[in-house]
Protein backbone atom coordinates (compact mmCIF):
# COMPACT_ATOMS: atom_id res chain seq x y z
CA UNK A 1 0.00 0.00 0.00
CA UNK A 2 0.90 3.55 -0.83
CA UNK A 3 3.45 5.52 1.61
CA UNK A 4 1.29 8.06 4.13
CA UNK A 5 -2.20 6.60 4.55
CA UNK A 6 -4.47 8.81 6.68
CA UNK A 7 -7.52 7.06 8.94
CA UNK A 8 -9.85 7.62 8.73
CA UNK A 9 -10.55 8.22 4.99
CA UNK A 10 -14.13 10.38 6.42
CA UNK A 11 -14.58 12.53 9.74
CA UNK A 12 -18.19 13.90 10.41
CA UNK A 13 -18.07 15.69 14.08
CA UNK A 14 -19.92 18.83 15.95
CA UNK A 15 -18.58 21.88 16.08
CA UNK A 16 -16.62 22.37 19.17
CA UNK A 17 -15.69 18.68 19.47
CA UNK A 18 -12.20 17.56 19.20
CA UNK A 19 -10.85 15.76 15.25
CA UNK A 20 -7.94 13.31 15.21
CA UNK A 21 -7.03 12.31 11.69
CA UNK A 22 -4.03 9.69 11.96
CA UNK A 23 -1.53 8.89 9.15
CA UNK A 24 0.80 5.97 8.57
CA UNK A 25 3.98 5.38 6.65
CA UNK A 26 6.50 3.10 5.39
CA UNK A 27 9.81 4.17 4.70
CA UNK A 28 12.26 6.25 7.42
CA UNK A 29 11.87 9.50 7.24
CA UNK A 30 13.50 13.19 7.33
CA UNK A 31 10.28 14.78 8.30
CA UNK A 32 6.18 14.96 7.99
CA UNK A 33 3.89 17.57 7.25
CA UNK A 34 0.42 17.98 7.77
CA UNK A 35 -1.62 20.01 4.60
CA UNK A 36 -5.10 21.31 4.36
CA UNK A 37 -7.41 21.23 1.27
CA UNK A 38 -10.82 23.15 0.82
CA UNK A 39 -12.81 21.88 -1.55
CA UNK A 40 -11.93 23.45 -4.93
CA UNK A 41 -8.53 24.87 -3.58
CA UNK A 42 -5.15 23.70 -3.80
CA UNK A 43 -3.34 22.41 -0.70
CA UNK A 44 -2.01 24.57 1.87
CA UNK A 45 0.60 23.51 4.57
CA UNK A 46 -0.65 23.63 8.43
CA UNK A 47 2.60 22.05 10.06
CA UNK A 48 6.05 20.01 9.97
CA UNK A 49 6.89 18.11 12.61
CA UNK A 50 10.43 16.63 11.95
CA UNK A 51 11.88 13.14 12.90
CA UNK A 52 13.35 14.01 15.93
CA UNK A 53 10.60 15.83 17.28
CA UNK A 54 7.58 14.04 18.84
CA UNK A 55 5.14 16.57 19.17
CA UNK A 56 4.31 20.12 17.66
CA UNK A 57 1.78 22.76 18.49
CA UNK A 58 0.73 25.41 16.35
CA UNK A 59 -2.74 27.37 17.32
CA UNK A 60 -5.75 24.70 17.73
CA UNK A 61 -3.54 21.98 15.91
CA UNK A 62 -1.58 19.42 17.80
CA UNK A 63 0.69 17.03 16.28
CA UNK A 64 2.26 13.96 17.20
CA UNK A 65 4.58 11.84 15.66
CA UNK A 66 6.05 8.02 16.58
CA UNK A 67 8.87 7.31 14.35
CA UNK A 68 9.30 3.55 15.88
CA UNK A 69 5.41 2.69 14.77
CA UNK A 70 5.90 5.12 11.77
CA UNK A 71 2.89 6.87 12.75
CA UNK A 72 1.45 10.46 12.82
CA UNK A 73 -1.46 12.05 14.38
CA UNK A 74 -3.28 15.54 13.81
CA UNK A 75 -5.28 16.93 16.44
CA UNK A 76 -7.72 19.64 15.62
CA UNK A 77 -9.26 20.94 19.47
CA UNK A 78 -12.34 22.95 19.51
CA UNK A 79 -13.52 22.34 16.14
CA UNK A 80 -15.26 24.92 13.60
CA UNK A 81 -17.35 24.30 10.97
CA UNK A 82 -14.46 26.24 8.93
CA UNK A 83 -12.22 23.39 9.65
CA UNK A 84 -14.11 21.22 7.14
CA UNK A 85 -12.01 20.09 4.94
CA UNK A 86 -9.18 17.88 3.50
CA UNK A 87 -6.32 16.63 5.26
CA UNK A 88 -3.21 15.13 3.88
CA UNK A 89 0.48 13.92 5.47
CA UNK A 90 2.96 14.12 3.51
CA UNK A 91 6.56 12.31 3.70
CA UNK A 92 10.14 13.54 3.09
CA UNK A 93 11.95 10.12 2.94
CA UNK A 94 15.19 9.77 3.94
CA UNK A 95 16.15 7.51 0.79
CA UNK A 96 14.78 10.51 -1.55
CA UNK A 97 18.06 11.60 -2.79
CA UNK A 98 16.80 14.42 -5.24
CA UNK A 99 15.98 16.70 -1.83
CA UNK A 100 12.83 17.79 -2.80
CA UNK A 101 10.28 15.75 -3.30
CA UNK A 102 7.07 14.20 -0.44
CA UNK A 103 4.69 11.43 -0.92
CA UNK A 104 1.38 12.46 -0.28
CA UNK A 105 -1.42 10.42 1.65
CA UNK A 106 -4.94 9.60 0.35
CA UNK A 107 -6.16 12.16 3.12
CA UNK A 108 -9.44 12.06 5.70
CA UNK A 109 -12.17 14.46 4.86
CA UNK A 110 -13.31 16.38 7.49
CA UNK A 111 -16.78 17.67 8.10
CA UNK A 112 -17.72 19.66 10.97
CA UNK A 113 -21.44 20.30 11.49
CA UNK A 114 -22.32 23.82 13.06
CA UNK B 1 4.43 37.57 -3.15
CA UNK B 2 1.69 36.34 -5.39
CA UNK B 3 2.05 32.73 -4.68
CA UNK B 4 2.26 29.83 -7.38
CA UNK B 5 0.33 31.33 -10.31
CA UNK B 6 -1.77 28.24 -12.97
CA UNK B 7 -3.52 29.10 -16.06
CA UNK B 8 -6.11 28.63 -16.94
CA UNK B 9 -8.07 27.85 -13.90
CA UNK B 10 -10.75 26.18 -16.14
CA UNK B 11 -10.35 24.43 -19.38
CA UNK B 12 -13.58 22.33 -21.49
CA UNK B 13 -12.19 20.88 -24.54
CA UNK B 14 -12.93 18.01 -27.08
CA UNK B 15 -11.09 14.83 -26.82
CA UNK B 16 -8.21 15.26 -29.45
CA UNK B 17 -7.55 18.66 -28.71
CA UNK B 18 -4.46 19.56 -27.91
CA UNK B 19 -4.24 20.85 -23.61
CA UNK B 20 -1.51 23.35 -22.70
CA UNK B 21 -1.44 24.08 -18.84
CA UNK B 22 0.58 27.05 -17.47
CA UNK B 23 2.51 27.48 -14.09
CA UNK B 24 4.16 30.30 -12.51
CA UNK B 25 6.42 29.08 -9.87
CA UNK B 26 7.32 31.90 -6.69
CA UNK B 27 10.11 33.76 -7.09
CA UNK B 28 13.10 32.19 -5.58
CA UNK B 29 11.95 28.53 -5.87
CA UNK B 30 13.72 26.11 -7.41
CA UNK B 31 11.98 23.39 -7.17
CA UNK B 32 8.68 22.78 -9.17
CA UNK B 33 6.00 19.90 -9.47
CA UNK B 34 2.76 18.62 -11.07
CA UNK B 35 0.40 16.65 -9.79
CA UNK B 36 -3.26 15.29 -10.82
CA UNK B 37 -6.27 15.09 -8.51
CA UNK B 38 -9.08 13.05 -9.34
CA UNK B 39 -11.73 10.88 -7.04
CA UNK B 40 -10.67 7.67 -7.98
CA UNK B 41 -6.79 8.05 -7.78
CA UNK B 42 -6.57 10.88 -5.35
CA UNK B 43 -3.02 13.21 -5.33
CA UNK B 44 -0.27 12.34 -8.22
CA UNK B 45 2.88 13.05 -8.55
CA UNK B 46 2.87 13.77 -12.56
CA UNK B 47 6.72 14.99 -13.06
CA UNK B 48 9.00 17.14 -10.81
CA UNK B 49 12.09 19.91 -12.01
CA UNK B 50 14.66 20.65 -9.85
CA UNK B 51 16.61 23.67 -11.14
CA UNK B 52 14.48 23.20 -14.62
CA UNK B 53 15.82 20.15 -14.88
CA UNK B 54 12.97 17.10 -15.10
CA UNK B 55 13.89 14.60 -12.19
CA UNK B 56 11.70 12.24 -12.26
CA UNK B 57 8.72 11.40 -15.01
CA UNK B 58 7.32 8.25 -13.76
CA UNK B 59 4.44 9.55 -12.79
CA UNK B 60 2.92 10.89 -16.17
CA UNK B 61 0.57 8.58 -17.41
CA UNK B 62 1.78 8.12 -21.34
CA UNK B 63 3.42 9.72 -24.05
CA UNK B 64 0.57 12.03 -24.65
CA UNK B 65 1.36 13.93 -21.60
CA UNK B 66 4.73 15.83 -21.46
CA UNK B 67 5.98 18.64 -18.89
CA UNK B 68 8.65 21.64 -19.74
CA UNK B 69 10.67 24.34 -17.50
CA UNK B 70 12.48 26.39 -20.36
CA UNK B 71 13.35 28.87 -17.07
CA UNK B 72 12.93 29.28 -13.75
CA UNK B 73 9.91 31.14 -13.59
CA UNK B 74 7.77 29.08 -16.18
CA UNK B 75 6.47 25.75 -16.64
CA UNK B 76 3.94 24.00 -18.70
CA UNK B 77 2.46 20.48 -18.78
CA UNK B 78 0.95 19.58 -22.46
CA UNK B 79 -1.40 16.90 -22.95
CA UNK B 80 -1.67 15.80 -26.71
CA UNK B 81 -4.51 14.45 -27.88
CA UNK B 82 -6.42 14.98 -24.95
CA UNK B 83 -8.69 12.30 -23.82
CA UNK B 84 -12.20 12.17 -21.76
CA UNK B 85 -10.18 10.34 -18.33
CA UNK B 86 -7.47 13.21 -18.47
CA UNK B 87 -10.48 14.90 -16.85
CA UNK B 88 -9.13 15.95 -13.13
CA UNK B 89 -7.72 19.39 -11.50
CA UNK B 90 -4.38 19.57 -12.63
CA UNK B 91 -1.67 21.68 -9.43
CA UNK B 92 1.17 22.99 -9.76
CA UNK B 93 3.79 23.51 -6.49
CA UNK B 94 6.55 24.86 -5.94
CA UNK B 95 9.22 24.56 -2.85
CA UNK B 96 12.80 25.74 -2.12
CA UNK B 97 15.28 22.95 -3.04
CA UNK B 98 16.81 21.98 0.67
CA UNK B 99 15.49 18.50 1.22
CA UNK B 100 11.68 17.98 1.57
CA UNK B 101 10.28 21.44 2.78
CA UNK B 102 6.73 23.13 2.67
CA UNK B 103 5.28 22.59 -1.01
CA UNK B 104 3.24 25.45 -2.39
CA UNK B 105 0.55 24.65 -3.89
CA UNK B 106 -1.70 26.75 -7.33
CA UNK B 107 -5.28 27.29 -7.19
CA UNK B 108 -5.34 24.21 -9.81
CA UNK B 109 -6.63 24.08 -13.54
CA UNK B 110 -9.89 22.09 -13.75
CA UNK B 111 -9.55 20.18 -16.79
CA UNK B 112 -12.64 18.66 -18.59
CA UNK B 113 -12.22 16.30 -21.29
CA UNK B 114 -15.58 15.79 -23.37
Amino acid sequence: SQQGEEDPQALSIQEGENATMNCSYKTSINNLQWYRQNSGRGLVHLILIRSNEREKHSGRLRVTLDTSKKSSSLLITASRAADTASYFCATDAIEETSGSRLTFGEGTQLTVNP
Amino acid sequence: DAGVIQSPRHEVTEMGQEVTLRCKPISGHNSLFWYRQTMMRGLELLIYFNNNVPIDDSGMPEDRFSAKMPNASFSTLKIQPSEPRDSAVYFCASTVLAGGGTQYFGPGTRLLVL
